[in-house]
């Protein structure tokens, strides 16, 4: 069951803030966030377990709740190499990654 | 570390034709994944082997697509016979163990135009 990602696509100004969501109907056993420049491959950023962890990532943190079976990730005081697709991975048990359709994020000077 | 390699990059075709994608894994990754990026259905996965071994092709989508992985370090996705539908970019990806704590890395893809 893919995750389902928000928002579909943002745009900030260099500085600004953004919180990207995905959540899912099942339980999590793990999330995963990549990020993909436009014809470029995904690229890995973190992988968040189970226990309600957060990890950072320069300005890029993340936090996963698997009782609401959801993670956020977290984008503070954006640049302009922030901008891409950002994927969340999510994987219910010991089975490959089923990735959400992405959030597209722009930022402009 | 020379990373995932795939090839073609591109590769444009008539429709009928076979299509064979390749894939080098990670040196010393057990786990190797194809998926399929199209501006409607996103990443999906095709197929996924652990340790040379298909253990989830349930995403392949039809008898047109097959995939091996003969030994450790190559891998390959054909498409045989190949129609416009298939025009899409096939990431293959390794990790050290197929479970959801090891972190994928992909190829540079290879977009595939079926005329």
């Amino acid at each position: 069951q893919q995750p389902v990602q928000s928002p579909q696509a943002v745009i900030l100004r260099e500085g600004e803030d953004a919180v990207i969501n995905c959540s899912s109907s099942k339980a999590l056993y793990s999330v995963h966030w990549y990020r993909q420049k436009h014809g470029e491959a995904p690229v890995f950023l973190m992988i968040l377990l189970k226990g309600g962890e957060q990890k950072g990532h320069e300005k890029i943190s993340a936090s996963f709740n698997e009782k609401k079976q959801q993670s956020s990730l977290y984008l503070t005081a954006s640049q302009l190499s922030y901008s891409g697709t950002y994927f969340c991975g999510t994987e219910p048990g010991n089975t490959p990654l089923v990735f959400g359709k992405g959030t597209r994020l722009s930022v402009i000077a | 570390d020379a990373g995932v390699i795939q090839s073609p990059r591109h590769e444009v075709t008539e429709m009928g034709q076979e299509v064979t994608l390749r894939c080098k894994p990670i040196s010393g990754h057990n786990s190797l994944f194809w998926y399929r990026q199209t501006m409607m259905r996103g990443l999906e996965l095709l197929i996924y082997f652990n340790n040379n071994v298909p253990i989830d092709d349930s995403g392949m989508p039809e008898d047109r697509f097959s995939a091996k992985m003969p030994n450790a370090s190559f891998s390959t996705l054909k498409i045989q016979p190949s129609e416009p539908r298939d025009s899409a970019v096939y990431f293959c990806a390794s990790s050290l163990r197929g479970s959801g704590n090891s972190p994928l890395h992909f190829g540079n893809g290879t977009r595939l135009t079926v005329t």
